[in-house]
């Protein structure tokens, strides 16, 4: 069982909004910033957010972020067909003295 | 231009050994701390160990005590020598760095560990 708990899979048709959890506990998600990378087939992963909610330069502003407690959340808006792809969220782990991996979720575009 | 390219993996028995190697450039390397992150096919992403700019190591339970991280900083590389392999550790491993989060990957390398 992972430490942070992501859905498998998640679904929308293109323009819909979409959201992805990320279930954590009080030694990572409820003290340290969450990242969340895509991955899209066949090719590395690449970072969406950083420092909880923060958008690297290139990340369009349809996606979006947010934190709570021991829980984050992953938004997409305007949801179109390359959004196609494996969704991870990351975060350092105090208790593991590590970095920790959601599980991954695969987001289709109907 | 950034780049990381990972070189170094293969086919191996279990049991057995091999370095990774990740050569980096297009950025001031000494400045970074850098991680290895695994996945093995179908499956999700794994961190295995990081370095800082001062050579603090960690890594993941499942890799402790078999993995070493070093850098160079002057040649610009990293290196992940991985011993006593099993067939758990076979996945696509890809070097990663970044300043605010990964925002750098190389390609990823193949490492297979089977008899």
């Amino acid at each position: 069982q992972s430490v942070l708990t992501q859905p498998p899979s998640a679904s929308g048709t293109p323009g819909q909004r979409v959201t992805i959890s990320c279930s954590g506990r009080s030694s990572n998600i409820g003290s340290q910033y969450v990242f969340w990378y895509q991955q899209l087939p066949g090719t590395a992963p690449t970072l969406l957010v950083d420092y909880d909610n923060q958008r690297p330069s290139g990340v369009p502003d349809r996606f979006s972020a947010s934190k709570s407690g021991t829980s984050a959340s992953l938004a997409i808006s305007g949801l179109r067909s390359e959004d196609e792809a494996d969704y991870y969220c990351s975060v350092w782990d105090d208790s593991l003295r590590g970095w920790v991996f959601g599980e991954g979720t695969k987001l289709a575009v109907l | 231009e950034v780049q990381l390219v990972e070189s170094g993996g293969g086919l191996v028995q279990p049991g057995g050994s091999l370095r990774l190697s990740c050569a980096a450039s297009g950025f001031t390397f000494s400045s970074y701390d850098f991680h290895w992150v695994r996945q093995p096919r179908g499956k999700g992403l794994e961190w295995v160990s990081g370095i800082s700019t001062v050579g603090d190591t960690y890594y993941s339970a499942s890799v402790k005590g078999r993995f070493t991280l070093s850098r160079e900083n002057a040649k610009n590389s990293l290196y992940l020598q991985m011993n006593n392999l099993r067939a758990g550790d076979t996945a696509v491993y890809y070097c990663t760095t970044g300043l605010a989060g990964w925002d750098n990957w190389g390609q990823g390398i193949q490492v297979t560990v089977s008899s």
